[in-house]
């Protein structure tokens, strides 16, 4: 079952705004991760928070972390028609190896 | 870098023929490989957890007998969809874990499967 719901469902923007997508989870989690997948390939890992971290940064990305309401934020500053694509957060459950993917942000920058 | 390689990147088969997925990691070796399924537009679905030289772990309501995991090796992983459907028709995905539980995955690019 997912664990992770994203929202929105999808976003447009134009190019050089920031792009904020938000992402829930249920139960207690180890880290949770962020990817991205170009249409029609796999994903590409983006980011990784552990629980006891609340904010981090990488790039023109930034996420945070708020373990006491169970979300994650992905922040992309200064959007490129490059980061056109499909962002999915997927957080690693105590106790168990898989991770788990939420239901994605597509994410479209126009030009 | 850590590079996994998936392919057939895309097969078109009959229905009722079987197809076989390979995933390789190019550059380590992975203890653990995980087979995801995607439909257009929708998250990834994990479909089993392979791990080398033991039986694979599959996700409820995955049939173990249809979707046949082999993890021979360290860098080997195959999916085999056995007797296709329509409804099989799916991208899937692996993907490899190079370190220890709970860090980050690299995927392969996908095999977009139609079964006619």
């Amino acid at each position: 079952s997912q664990q992770g719901e994203e929202d929105p469902q999808a976003l447009s923007i134009q190019e050089g705004e920031n792009a904020t997508m938000n992402c829930s989870y249920k139960t207690s989690i180890n880290n949770l991760q962020w990817y991205r997948q170009n249409s029609g390939r796999g994903l590409v890992h983006l980011i990784l928070i552990r629980s006891n971290e609340r904010e981090k940064h990488s790039g023109r990305l930034r996420v945070t972390l708020d373990t006491s309401k169970k979300s994650s934020s992905l922040l992309i500053t200064a959007s490129r028609a490059a980061d056109t694509a499909s962002y999915f957060c997927a957080t690693v459950l105590q106790g168990a190896q898989k991770l788990v993917f939420g239901q994605g942000t597509r994410l479209t920058i126009n030009p | 870098g850590a590079v996994v390689s998936q392919h057939p990147s895309r097969v078109i088969c009959k229905s009722g023929t079987s197809v076989k997925i390979e995933c390789r990691s190019l550059d380590f070796q992975a203890t653990t490989m995980f087979w995801y399924r995607q439909f257009p537009k929708q998250s990834l679905m994990l479909m089993a957890t392979s791990n080398e030289g033991s039986k694979a772990t599959y996700e409820q309501g995955v049939e173990k007998d249809k979707f046949l995991i082999n993890h021979a090796s360290l860098t080997l992983s195959t999916l085999t969809v056995t007797s296709a459907h329509p409804e099989d028709s799916s991208f899937y995905i692996c993907s490899a874990r190079k370190g220890p539980a709970n860090e980050k995955l690299f995927f392969g690019s996908g095999t977009q499967l139609s079964v006619l």
